[in-house]
């Protein structure tokens, strides 16, 4: 069966330190990946998606960046935190006409 | 480009009571699939109900049922029998058929349901 697991769960960072997130997934191959940031009570703002291995595309402009560097592996990162980069953000896998299978999410609080 | 719309910011609804969610989106293509998502207070995504655009039936599980009405755009979630375990926030998605590019998924800013014993 199809996984998809991501972490660490919860990150406290300074300003200006640097970020990295990752998410793998097991049990397909070639998976179209996502990056979501999430605002307290709010909706989903697409970050980045892949389409595959160092294919990434990017939705928002933003001190963020992905990389893919195998199949299964999508990571966001940043060089230097910002405030405003705190979020709960959510990487996410789409199984066709099932939809999406999200990760259970990293809250991100940056001080 | 897509939107979605869930015009209830905040719904509530008693126990075993029953409760709607409202949810339209604007779209030219005519194949999609459309979708609900619960998220509870633990923040995992959890996937509700799917429909797909050509279907005419209406798609249930359980005691979640949704109402499609393609001319008009709609597509609201009922949940039946409500229970204290359905409180958390109701996420309306679309996501087009056969895109090549990215199969991106449309949010709408979500409903959070309260249910009150």
């Amino acid at each position: 069966s199809q996984t998809i697991h991501q972490w660490p769960a919860t990150l406290v960072q300074p300003v200006g330190s640097p970020l990295s997130l990752e998410c793998t997934v097991e049990g397909t191959s070639n998976p179209n990946l996502y990056w979501y940031r999430q605002a307290a009570g709010r909706g989903l703002q697409l970050l980045f998606y892949s389409v595959g291995i160092g294919q990434i595309s990017s939705e928002v402009p933003q001190n963020l960046s992905a990389s893919r560097p195998q199949d299964r592996q999508f990571i966001l990162s940043s060089k230097k935190l910002l405030l405003s980069d705190s979020g709960f953000y959510l990487c996410a896998w789409v199984a066709g006409f099932r939809g999406y299978t999200f990760g259970s999410g990293t809250r991100l609080t940056v001080v | 480009a897509q939107t979605v719309t869930q015009s209830q910011p905040e719904m509530s609804v008693q126990e075993a009571e029953t409760v709607t969610l409202s949810c339209t989106y604007d779209t030219s293509e005519s194949d999609y699939y459309l979708f609900w998502y619960k998220q509870p207070p633990s923040r995992q995504m959890i996937l509700v109900i799917r429909q797909e655009a050509y279907k005419q039936q209406n798609a249930t599980e359980n005691r979640f049922s949704v109402n499609f009405q393609k001319a008009a755009k709609s597509f609201s979630l009922k949940i039946s029998d409500s229970q204290l375990g359905d409180a958390a926030m109701y996420f309306c998605a679309y996501l087009p058929q056969g895109e090549t590019s990215g199969s991106r998924l449309t949010f709408g800013e979500g409903t959070q349901l309260t249910v009150n014993p």
